[in-house]
């Protein structure tokens, strides 16, 4: 149990639409991060937000784009979606710490 | 993206055995790390590694930071049953803004 929960757990959407998923950390964790993890793949890191500025990012478009919220919420948004969006979405919540705890993810299925 | 070189893709060992699982990386990172991914979870860490030729316990488990900065093992000893899952390697370069950059997993499977 590491303390950050993901909402949904699944999702399904068509191409073209938009999509925003949850995220809540572990209280006093400051720093979120989000990664995209296809089938048979590691995770990838889209980008990542320290007191609600992005403040690292990935290899991914500015499609991908996120919030983050004072009270340790955070949302991961993606716009006109492509049928390779398709994956499991994690979200790792980081205190003054190194350890990065991740949620569960919420997979999306994009037909 | 970048993914780390990991091997071997999958296991298949009895309850037991001792393992072993490597990653490798053509550029440098400061920080390796060891997670556990179960179906239906996320990642869970297992081992975290910050200096170069360090080795680190955890129980059954040890993993080293390569000497280069650009690999890293994992044994686990006397494997049991709830060892089945998928091991992933992960680097980070710098302190933290950059984001782990993952292997694509070692897939341990333990026949009674």
């Amino acid at each position: 149990e590491t303390g950050v929960t993901q909402s949904p757990t699944h999702l399904i959407k068509t191409r073209g639409q938009q999509v925003t998923l949850r995220c809540s950390s572990q209280s006093g964790h400051n720093t979120v991060s989000w990664y995209q993890q296809a089938l048979g793949q590691g995770p990838q890191f889209i980008f990542q937000y320290y007191r609600e500025e992005e403040n690292g990012r990935g290899n991914f478009p500015p499609r991908f784009s996120g919030l983050q919220f004072p009270n340790y919420s955070s949302e991961l948004n993606v716009n006109a979606l492509e049928l390779d969006d398709s994956a499991l979405y994690l979200c790792a919540s980081r205190g003054t710490g190194e350890t990065q705890y991740f949620g569960p993810g919420t997979r999306l299925l994009v037909l | 993206g970048q993914q780390l070189n990991q091997s071997p893709q999958s296991m298949f060992i009895q309850e037991g055995e001792d393992v072993s699982m490597n990653c490798t990386s053509s550029s440098i990172f400061n920080t390796w790390l060891w997670y556990k991914q179960d179906p239906g979870e996320g990642p869970v860490l297992l081992i975290a590694l910050y200096k170069a030729g360090e080795l680190t316990s955890n129980g059954r488990l040890t993993a080293q930071f390569g000497i280069t900065r650009k690999d890293s093992f994992l044994n686990i000893s006397a494997s049991i049953p709830s060892d089945v899952g998928i091991y992933f390697c992960a680097g980070q370069l710098g302190g933290g803004a950059d984001g782990l950059t993952f292997g694509k997993g070692t897939h341990l499977i333990i026949q009674p």
